[in-house]
């Protein structure tokens, strides 16, 4: 069974950085093809991707993010971080992290985690 | 950047009814890279189609998916009490890039 759980911390303050952790388990990311994405959703809107590391450690980035987003793995723990920084009131989301199957050729994210609340606040 | 604009925003439909949901996309999307998404009030999204028409494992095939190029669809032809959701169409682009739409309230009437 895949499973992934997002952590990280609830609140964080204006100017800080996010730092985020994917905890994966039943696939490994050292399978040719296999990714893993982050994505994230405000309060009653929709989706936004954010990054992707891939089995190559190949990262990708949200054209409108990507100075701020940085992506790495640990495939021995079964661990994907994302860290963003300088955070703003805005970017208050529930945050995601998703498998990007093999096979799928980067195609569609299934399953995704439970997600994460963020909240930007002083 | 590829933007895919879902219709209409809400439907209200009564279960047992068939529910036809559109998404539209600003440039050509290979079929191959369009999926769709279910997402209930505090839950993940969870894949239901992905190629434009295949459907993801364990969903039911009252759902099913078509369309190429900028118009696809989803469709469920007979609506049970657990459809009523929030949907989302999703594409990947070069790069690569991803883009979701604004979704769709699926409501009971």
């Amino acid at each position: 069974q895949v499973t992934l759980r997002e952590s990280g911390p609830a609140l964080v303050k204006p100017t800080q950085t996010l730092t985020l952790t994917c905890t994966f388990s039943g696939f490994s990311l050292s399978t040719s093809g296999m990714c893993v994405s982050w994505i994230r959703q405000p309060p009653g809107k929709a989706l936004e991707w954010l990054a992707l590391i891939d089995w190559d450690d190949d990262k990708y980035y949200s054209t409108s993010l990507k100075t701020r987003l940085t992506i790495s793995k640990d495939t021995s723990k079964n661990q994907v971080v994302l860290t963003m920084t300088n955070m703003d009131p805005v970017d208050t989301a529930t945050y995601y992290c998703a498998r990007i199957p093999s096979g799928s050729y980067y195609g569609w994210f299934d399953p995704w985690g439970q997600g994460t609340l963020v909240t930007v606040s002083s | 950047e590829i933007v895919l604009t879902q219709s209409p925003g809400t439907l209200s439909l009564s279960p047992g009814e068939r529910a036809t949901l559109s998404c539209r996309a600003s440039q050509s999307v290979s079929s191959s890279y369009l999926a769709w998404y279910q997402q209930k009030p505090g839950q993940a999204p969870r894949l239901l189609i992905y190629g434009a028409s295949s459907r993801a494992t364990g969903i039911p095939d009252r759902f099913s998916g078509s369309g190429s190029g900028t118009d696809f669809t989803l469709t469920i032809s007979r609506l049970e009490p657990e459809d009523f959701a929030v949907y989302y169409c999703q594409q990947y682009g070069s790069s690569p890039q991803y883009t979701f739409g604004q979704g769709t309230k699926l409501e009971i009437k």
